[in-house]
């Protein structure tokens, strides 16, 4: 079965670059879900999107914006990176409930790592 | 608002012994509860999931785990834990907002298993 794919897999940037990752849902999903999870920590949500519309917000430094294209696929744009931006940074998608919104289960893509130096 | 917490950091079992990874949950509706299993450098895998059609939810690999409303626990255990059980797991409550659903995570416990 067709997975979330994220890329690149690995990016190492320098500070104050500019970084942009890139998130494929499931086919047939509508829900794309934004996560950061730094060393040792838990995930945190960052921003989601449906139907290509931004959904919710939640811990996401004004440096960074994402969208949604028309095929559904998600961006993360990060600007002035910084040490801390450092982590693994996780995609998800659900799909499309009977009632309308989105279902609430989320499928992880394995992730992009980001390295500042 | 919802949240989880995980009430150990690290597990460590013999192989061949039960599991039980505990996890506590706070919400103010009946909530949608999930488990996770992350391997070293891996991505998230689902385990299972609550969403109240039972209160006994068996996931993969073996695992399961039982919702109790009045405990308000979601307790993920495991009859016989495998070495390739190793690695991290993450009790997870989903908060729906203008009809998607974001996750909110417990801190996660380490499940180390001996030979």
């Amino acid at each position: 079965a067709a997975g979330v794919i994220q890329s690149p897999r690995h990016l190492i940037k320098e500070k104050r670059e500019t970084a942009t990752l890139k998130c494929y849902p499931i086919p047939r999903h509508d829900t794309v879900y934004w996560y950061q999870q730094g060393p040792g920590q838990d995930p945190q949500f960052l921003i989601s999107f449906y139907e290509k519309m931004q959904s919710d917000k939640g811990s996401i430094p004004d440096r960074f914006s994402a969208q949604q294209f028309s095929d559904y696929h998600s961006e993360l744009n990060m600007s002035s990176l910084e040490l801390g931006d450092s982590a693994l940074y996780f995609c998800a998608s659900s799909a499309t409930s009977a009632a309308g919104g989105s279902t609430d289960t989320q499928y992880f893509g394995p992730g992009t790592r980001l390295t500042v130096l | 608002a919802q949240s989880v917490t995980q009430l150990d950091s690290h597990v460590s079992v013999s192989e061949g012994t039960p599991v039980l990874l505990r996890c506590n949950y706070s919400s103010s509706y009946s909530p949608s509860l999930f488990w996770y299993v992350q391997h070293p450098n891996k991505g998230l895998q689902l385990l299972l999931k609550y969403t109240s059609a039972a209160t006994l939810v068996k996931g993969i690999n073996g695992f399961e785990a039982e919702f109790k409303k009045s405990e308000t626990s979601f307790h993920l255990t495991k009859p016989s834990a495998h070495m390739s059980d190793a690695a991290e797991y993450f009790c997870v409550v989903s908060d729906l907002t203008s009809g998607t659903y974001k996750y909110i995570f417990g801190t996660g416990t380490r499940l180390k298993v001996l030979a």
